[in-house]
């Protein structure tokens, strides 16, 4: 079935260092991939999307690319700041199955120090 | 819009007592999903519906469990009875499915925290 692997946590970083969060999924089809952002005590909201192989999805200074020939999907940011403090969850939706269902992985928290 | 909107945001029972959660999706979203999130377990996906109608209920995790949505503005998910280990975040997305799967986005309610003591 459907997986999605991100890498152990937690991280901390000081602001201004560069964020990279790795992210690589097992699916039967082709999937969408996503990562998802939760803030203390709020529920998750999407971050950034890629539809298909090669697509780099941004927002708010992260990137993430999507590779199929390697099966992944790793969040960067080249700066963080304190306000980036937060769970980060990668997550795919697997176009062979025909729902809009989300697999999604462990989630990571990070933790960016002034 | 106001988003997910989810009731009570917290809640605290007793273990055997009947709890309902609450949820009302954004309008127009045809698809909601419920989801629960523990330490142990990460975010678990326990049912969700298409146009009112439940698609996919292999995550809900036993018959203490039961999840209904009577109209396309309105969802529950009942325990009953409660246990302490159903002590958790749930929280409640729902999404627009234009027909493209794989491309919608869920947009997630604020969550219910509930602890069973």
């Amino acid at each position: 079935g459907d997986s999605v692997t991100q890498m152990e946590g937690p991280v901390t970083l000081s602001e201004e260092a560069f964020l990279t969060i790795n992210c690589t999924y097992t699916a039967t089809g082709y999937p969408s991939l996503f990562w998802y952002v939760q803030y203390p005590g709020e529920g998750l909201q999407l971050l950034l999307k890629a539809t298909k192989a090669d697509d780099k999805g941004s927002n708010k200074g992260f990137e993430a690319t999507y590779r199929k020939e390697t099966t992944s999907f790793h969040l960067e940011k080249g700066s963080v700041q304190v306000s980036d403090s937060a769970v980060y969850f990668c997550a795919l939706s697997d176009l062979a199955g025909a729902n809009s269902k989300l697999t999604f992985g462990k989630g990571i928290t990070l933790s960016v120090r002034p | 819009d106001a988003g997910v909107i989810q009731s009570p945001r917290h809640e605290v029972t007793e273990m055997g007592q009947e709890v309902t959660l609450r949820c009302k999706p954004i309008s127009g979203h045809n698809s909601l999903f419920w989801y629960r999130q523990t330490m142990m377990r990460g975010l678990e996906l326990l049912i969700y519906f298409n146009n009112n109608v439940p698609i996919d209920d292999s995550g809900m995790p036993e018959d203490r469990f039961s999840a209904k949505m009577p109209n396309a503005s309105f969802s529950t998910l009942k325990i009953q009875p409660s246990e302490p280990r159903d002590s958790a975040v749930y929280f409640c997305a729902s999404s627009l499915d234009r027909g493209v799967v794989g491309t919608d986005t869920q947009y997630f309610g604020p969550g219910t925290r509930l602890t069973v003591l």
